[in-house]
Parts: structure tokens; sequence; C-alpha cells
């Protein structure tokens, strides 16, 4: 079965305190990895997909890599407004066609000023 | 451009009621799965439909069903509701494409509460 396990659960940042959040993953083959933002009470916002070991993708203070068993979220110098939870999902391959993604329970990151 | 929509956006129903969520996928979007996401825990995959058929399941009972319609909208019903069906509703659409890895794009949700 497919799992997904994130760490930290939760972290406590300084504004400007760079840091990572680490998605370990177990998949029958990876169809693709996504990283997502949740705000409390909202539905998740895309943020990246990786497709492959070594890929990296980057938007404003975020970075994220893939390996063959984990992916980290690189935060570079957060701000306050970086608070929210970081859900990590995988679409795996098993079988024939798989489409539903597999979600870890995500690491709150809160940012202090 | 408009995303994924949903309603309502609360509700409160009793033990045992029957409840039906809808969803609007994003605009080009033809494909669209339902997640269930308790308090502290990751999104939990419902099912998926495409074509107005359901495609893929997850591990859910059969008191969870769906529809979807010619204008790809959805229904997500629960039958027989029990306290643990309480937690946030999720829909996702994805872009229309032969391929299997496309990015699901997430809605506001619809927060259940069973009492």
């Amino acid at each position: 079965e497919d799992q997904v396990t994130q760490s930290p659960e939760a972290l406590r940042l300084q504004e400007g305190e760079s840091s990572s959040l680490n998605c370990s993953y177990t998949v029958s083959g990876l169809r693709g990895l996504f990283w997502y933002r949740q705000d409390p009470g909202k539905g998740p916002e895309f943020l990246f997909t990786l497709y492959s070991a070594g890929e990296e993708k980057e938007k404003e203070r975020l970075k994220a890599t893939l390996t063959k068993k984990e992916s980290f979220l690189h935060i570079t110098a957060p701000k306050p407004e970086d608070s929210a939870t970081y859900l990590c999902a995988v679409q795996a391959r098993s079988g024939g066609s798989n489409y539903k993604l597999t979600f870890g329970k995500g690491t709150l990151l809160t940012v202090n000023p | 451009d408009a995303g994924v929509t949903q309603s309502p956006t609360h509700l409160i129903k009793t033990r045992g009621q029957q409840v039906t969520l809808r969803c609007s996928p994003k605009s080009g979007h033809d494909t669209v799965s339902w997640y269930q996401q308790a308090l502290g825990q990751g999104p939990q995959f419902i099912f998926q439909y495409y074509e107005e058929e359901e495609r893929q399941r997850g591990n859910f009972p059969d008191r969870f069903s769906g529809h979807q319609f010619p204008n790809y909208s959805s229904e997500l019903n629960v039958n027989a509701l029990l306290l643990g069906d309480s937690a946030l509703y999720l829909c996702a659409s994805r872009d229309r494409d032969n391929g299997l890895v496309r990015t699901q794009y997430f809605g506001p949700g619809t927060r259940l509460l069973v009492l």
C-alpha cells in the first residue's frame, strides 16, 4: 500500500530563518509527487509537481526537490504569510491506471515576525 | 477564470440522515475527485468521476456514492450519516488530457458536522 510520511509534524520559525520540510514515500512506482499549501479551513492550494528523481522546482521563497525515496520543500527567508500546513501527495503506478492522490498528514509551519 | 467551486460551505446534520454535496470543476476540466479530510489529517481519496462514470474508488463504504453530470459537475451523497463522517469534504478537478499525471486543483471544501 502507498504510504507518505511527512516530518516534522509542526515547525516554528522566526522570520528569515530558512528550513526544510521532509516527505518520505513508499509507492509501487511513482507517477508524480505533489506539494500543496493549505490554510485553516480552506482547500489545498497547488504549489509544485515533481515527476522524477533529481528534479527541482522553485516558486518565490519555496524550492521543492525529489529523490527516489523522499522530497524536500526548502523555505528560504520565510515570512509570516508563509504560515500554513504544507501537504505532500503522491500518485503511484499500481496495476493499470491509478488516478488517486495519497497524502501525508502535513507539516504545520508557523513563522513568527 | 473561476476555480473549483463547492456548495454548501458548511452543513450540520444528525446521525442517520443523508447529505448531498455539490462541486463544479475548474473551467476546461472534465474529471472530478472527492476527498475526505478529518481534523489534523491529510485528505483521503473517496472516488473519481470521468465521463459520468466512477473510474476509481478508495476504501470507503457504499454509503458514499456520487454522480457526474454532462456539464462535468458532480455530487457526493452520503447515506446513514455517522459521527465519524464529520470532516472537510474536498472536491478536486483536473484538465482534459489523456495523460495519467495531471495536477488536481482543489475547491474550498464543505465542512460537514454530524451530531
